[in-house]
């Protein structure tokens, strides 16, 4: 049974803070992703990784870096957070042969403030 | 890069009837299309998927069509039930790139 887990279901910050959003899978899945989802706009990718130490942009990557140094661990981090990037935020690993079903996490929900 | 189109935003059918949603995809290299069914307050989980060698797929109440030609695919949910309330969520993924492309969800009402 893959678990995807997230550091916290709900995190507040303030306008400027450095923020890490942690994910962590038990399966060991090559591929991790992070997605925002906001209402009417579905699910965004932000960054994902095929390996440890490697990372792609997605769609949405600007505001926003992520560190992979071991293979279960993936981070999200908010150089310097705004308003604009209060939402919810989901983690997904999937294995490394192509169509394998992605599993998520069950998010955390970022305001800032 | 693949662009998901997903359609309507919004459904709402009466309890026993039947639920179609419809996305396009933009890239004929697209060969995975899974569909992903998201409780409220909960995760996205997997519910069908198709590959694009198969026209059609079927899992008790819930099937898939896959028309490569147009582009498109369909989820069909037949005897609606009050546990069917969710939001649905297509996506695509071509086989050189393991990223999985969502369409932006149809949030479905089954009304009593």
């Amino acid at each position: 049974d893959v678990k995807v887990t997230q550091s916290s279901r709900y995190l507040v910050k303030r306008t400027g803070e450095k923020v890490f959003l942690e994910c962590v899978q038990d399966m060991d899945h090559e591929n991790m992703f992070w997605y925002r989802q906001d209402p009417g706009l579905g699910l965004r990718l932000i960054y994902f990784s095929y390996d440890v130490k490697m990372k792609e942009k997605g769609d949405i990557p600007e505001g926003y870096s992520v560190s992979r140094e071991k293979k279960e661990r993936f981070s999200l981090i908010l150089e310097s957070a705004s308003t604009n990037q209060t939402s919810m935020y989901l983690c997904a690993s999937r294995g490394d042969t192509g169509g394998d079903e992605q599993f998520f996490g069950p998010g955390t929900r970022l305001t800032v403030l | 890069g693949e662009n998901v189109e997903q359609h309507p935003s919004t459904l709402s059918v009466q309890e026993g009837d039947s639920a179609v949603i419809k996305c396009t995809y933009s890239d004929s290299a697209s060969n995975y299309f899974p569909w992903y069914k998201q409780e409220l307050g909960k995760r996205p989980q997997l519910i069908i998927d198709i590959r694009s060698n198969v026209g059609e797929k079927k899992d008790q109440r819930i099937a898939v069509t896959l028309n490569k030609t147009a582009k498109h695919f369909s989820l069909h949910i037949t005897e609606t039930q009050p546990e069917d309330s969710a939001v649905y969520f297509c996506a695509a993924s071509m086989s050189r790139d393991d990223k999985i492309i969502f369409g932006k969800g149809t949030r479905l009402h089954i009304l009593p």
